[in-house]
């Protein structure tokens, strides 16, 4: 079975420094995905990020890129210039099969806090 | 339209109580997907519809009836239902296409349910 490890219960940040949130992963699959995704308070999860287990390079949006390392089985999700519309709860997530639909196993996520 | 919209946006029901939450998305997605979340937890998958037809039920108590009756809607029926039940309640869509897309999920604001 696939598994999603979030080790920060909760991160502290101030606007416009740079801050990495950590997701480890353990599955046998050779083909998998991993996505990060934005919970505020209101309840809504805004995808921010997809990494591919065979792309090559690691993805960017914005001012999201993900750190990934498939020899060490981790996703890091880093935000540059934090702002503070980034305070929320970020949850990494494992596509679980090769199905069209995405069965998605998540982690139990990380609180950021982005001060003044 | 990349929304997907979700009514109501808070629920209060008594245990003998029979009520409905209702999904909708108008991107032409074909895979549909009823998540619950409790506080301070990730998502947990409920149900997934592909092409209108139940793909995934992870063994959801049966006072919990999902239904599809097309490609836009998504419907939780809800009956008989325990206070343990009160949750957050969240819809997603996504594109369901096998290869070469990663089909991120689109979710909704969620319905915040409470059992009395």
């Amino acid at each position: 079975a696939q598994k999603i490890t979030q080790t920060q219960p909760g991160m502290f940040v101030q606007e416009k420094e740079a801050v990495t949130l950590d997701c480890t992963y353990d599955t046998s699959d050779q083909s998998y995905g991993l996505f990060w995704y934005k919970q505020p308070s209101s309840g809504e999860m805004i995808f921010l990020i997809y990494q591919g287990s065979y792309d090559e390079q690691n993805a960017t949006e914005g001012r999201y890129s993900l750190n990934f390392q498939k020899a060490r089985k981790s996703a890091n999700l880093v935000i540059s210039a934090s702002q503070l519309g980034d305070s929320a709860m970020y949850f990494c997530a494992m596509r679980e099969s090769n199905t069209g639909f995405q069965k998605l196993v998540f982690g139990t996520g990380t609180r950021l806090l982005v001060s003044p | 339209d990349t929304e997907v919209t979700q009514t109501p946006k808070h629920l209060v029901m008594g245990m003998t109580n029979k009520k409905s939450l209702k999904c909708e998305q108008h991107m032409g997605h074909r895979a549909m997907y009823w998540y619950k979340q409790k506080a301070k937890k990730p998502p947990e998958l409920m149900f997934v519809y592909s092409y209108e037809k139940l793909s995934i039920n992870e063994s959801v108590p049966s006072r919990f009836s999902p239904e599809c009756p097309n490609s836009s809607l998504l419907n939780l029926h809800l009956h008989a239902l325990q206070p343990e039940d009160s949750a957050l309640y969240l819809c997603a869509s996504s594109q369901d296409r096998a290869s070469g897309s990663y089909n991120e999920q689109f979710f909704g604001p969620g319905t915040r349910l409470t059992v009395l």
